[in-house]
């Protein structure tokens, strides 16, 4: 079975600094995908970035960016130059390559940016 | 941008009452999810549905759980007899066919049981 933690509750950043957010996750598969969603307070989650398990190179979705270290099965986010409309919960989350795909998701982490 | 749409947003019921969630996923996608995040707790998976039947479930979907897709464009999940347990944040989700496509989420229904 698949585990993913998010061991930090949650951050504070100040807007426009750069803040990382941790992720561990535990498998047997060598392929695999990884995301991470945000979720605003009262709104939908939404897709932020992923990283497909097989591809090297780490991804990068304008401001947010993740360090994948597929050996250390570490998946961390950036978020550069932090906005407040990144206020949000974030989550990480891990599927197996596989029809149905379903999702195991951390805790989340509660991050606030400062004005 | 298409979005998946969840009603209602909050529902309030009785323990022991049938309750029935709806959801319209986006409307090329097939495959379709429901989970459920109990307050403080992680989001988890509950089931997942294709080319109407379950592919997969999870041990909280007992048989107090069904789920459907009555008409092609909705998608309910259905608790019989409701627990207090069963309070929680319900997420339905859709996704494309190819198996590198993400869920899309819907904004969820907030489900307290009195």
């Amino acid at each position: 079975a698949q585990t993913v933690t998010q061991s930090q509750p949650e951050m504070s950043v100040q807007e426009a600094e750069t803040v990382t957010l941790s992720c561990t996750y535990d498998t047997s598969e060598n392929n695999y995908y990884l995301f991470w969603y945000k979720q605003p307070p009262s709104r939908q989650m939404i897709l932020v970035i992923r990283q497909e398990a097989y591809k090297q190179q780490n991804a990068t979705e304008n401001r947010f960016s993740v360090n994948f270290q597929k050996a250390a099965k570490s998946f961390s986010l950036k978020i550069s130059d932090s906005q407040l409309g990144d206020t949000a919960m974030y989550f990480c989350a891990f599927t197996s390559v596989g029809a149905n795909s379903k999702l195991t998701f951390g805790k989340g982490i509660t991050l606030s940016v400062r004005p | 941008e298409p979005e998946v749409t969840q009603t209602p947003s909050h529902q309030v019921t009785q323990m022991g009452q049938e309750v029935i969630l709806r959801c319209v996923p986006i409307s090329n996608h097939l495959y379709f999810y429901w989970y459920r995040q109990i307050l403080g707790q992680k989001v988890e998976f509950l089931v997942s549905f294709y080319n109407n039947e379950i592919s997969e479930k999870s041990e909280i979907f007992d048989d107090q759980f069904s789920v459907e897709r009555p008409d092609g464009s909705n998608f309910t999940l259905k608790i019989r007899s409701t627990k207090l347990e069963d309070s929680a944040m319900y997420f339905c989700a859709s996704r494309l066919p190819a198996v590198d496509q993400p869920q899309h989420f819907g904004d969820g229904t907030r489900l307290s049981i009195l």
